[in-house]
C-alpha cells in the first residue's frame, strides 16, 4: 500500500534552516509528482511545493520562493523540502503529497506531517 | 490566484442527516479540476472527490461531488459518526498556486 513518512521537522530558531524529508513506499516513486503542502496552527491547508515526476520542474507558492527548495532522490524513494530564512509564519505541519495523473492531477496520498516550529 | 469560498463555516447536523457543503471559485475552474478533502485532527488529509464528482479509492458511496464552472458541492447523504470533520475543496488545474478553501467544519449537532 501507498506509505508516505515525513521526518526532519523541530524548533527551530527565526533566520535558521531545517530539511524536511518524506520517504516512499508502495508506488514507483519516479513515476509520480510530489507536493509539499502545510497547515498552521488552527488554520486551513496552503500548498507549498511541486515537483515534477523527474525534477525537471518545480513551482512554489509566492510565500516561500526563494527561501525553500524541493528536491527529490528517486534512487532514495524521497522527496525534501530545503527550508532557509525561516520566519514565524512558516511554522505549521507540513505533510507531503502524491500528484495522480490518472485522477487529473489530485492530491491523492498524504502523510501524517512533521511539525516545524520556528520560534526564538 | 483562484480563490476558494466554502460556505457555511460550521454545519451543526446529526447523524443519519444529509450534509450540503458549498466551495465558490472566483473564476471558472475545470470540473476536473477540482477535489474535496477530509482531514481530521491529527491525521492526513484525505482525498474523497477528485474531477468535482469521481469518488477516489475506498470513499464510501454517500459522498458524492456536483458542480461546474465556479459552484461545486459536496454531499454526504447519511451522517455516520466518523464523517464529522473539517472538509477542503481544492483547485489543482493549471492555474498556480494549487489553492484550498478556507475549510466546512462539519459538527455533531
Amino acid at each position: 500500500q501507498v506509505q508516505l513518512v515525513e521526518s526532519g521537522g523541530g524548533v527551530v530558531q527565526p533566520g535558521r534552516s531545517l530539511r524536511l524529508s518524506c520517504a516512499a513506499s508502495g508506488f514507483t516513486f519516479s513515476s509520480y509528482g510530489m507536493h509539499w503542502v502545510r497547515q498552521a496552527p488552527g488554520k486551513g491547508l496552503d500548498w507549498v511545493a511541486l515537483i515534477w515526476f523527474d525534477g525537471s520542474d518545480k513551482y512554489y507558492a509566492d510565500s516561500v520562493k526563494g527561501r525553500f527548495t524541493i528536491s527529490r532522490d528517486n534512487s532514495k524513494n524521497t522527496l525534501y523540502l530545503q527550508m532557509n530564512s525561516l520566519r514565524a509564519e512558516d511554522t505549521a505541519v507540513y505533510f507531503c503529497a502524491r500528484r495522480n495523473h490518472f485522477n487529473w492531477g489530485s492530491f491523492d496520498y498524504w502523510g501524517q506531517g512533521a511539525l516545524v516550529t520556528v520560534s526564538s | 490566484e483562484i480563490v476558494l469560498t466554502q460556505s457555511p463555516g460550521t454545519l451543526s447536523l446529526s447523524p443519519g442527516e444529509r450534509a450540503t457543503l458549498s466551495c465558490r471559485a472566483s473564476q471558472s475552474v475545470s470540473s476536473n479540476y477540482l477535489g474535496w478533502y477530509q482531514k481530521k485532527p491529527g491525521q492526513a488529509p484525505r482525498l474523497l472527490i477528485y474531477g468535482a464528482s469521481s469518488r477516489a479509492t475506498g470513499i464510501p458511496d454517500r459522498f458524492s461531488g456536483s458542480g461546474s464552472g465556479t459552484d461545486f458541492t459536496l454531499t454526504i447523504s447519511r451522517l455516520e459518526p466518523e464523517d464529522f470533520a473539517v472538509y477542503y475543496c481544492q483547485q489543482y488545474g493549471s492555474s498556480r498556486p494549487y489553492t484550498f478553501g478556507q475549510g466546512t467544519k462539519l459538527e455533531i449537532k
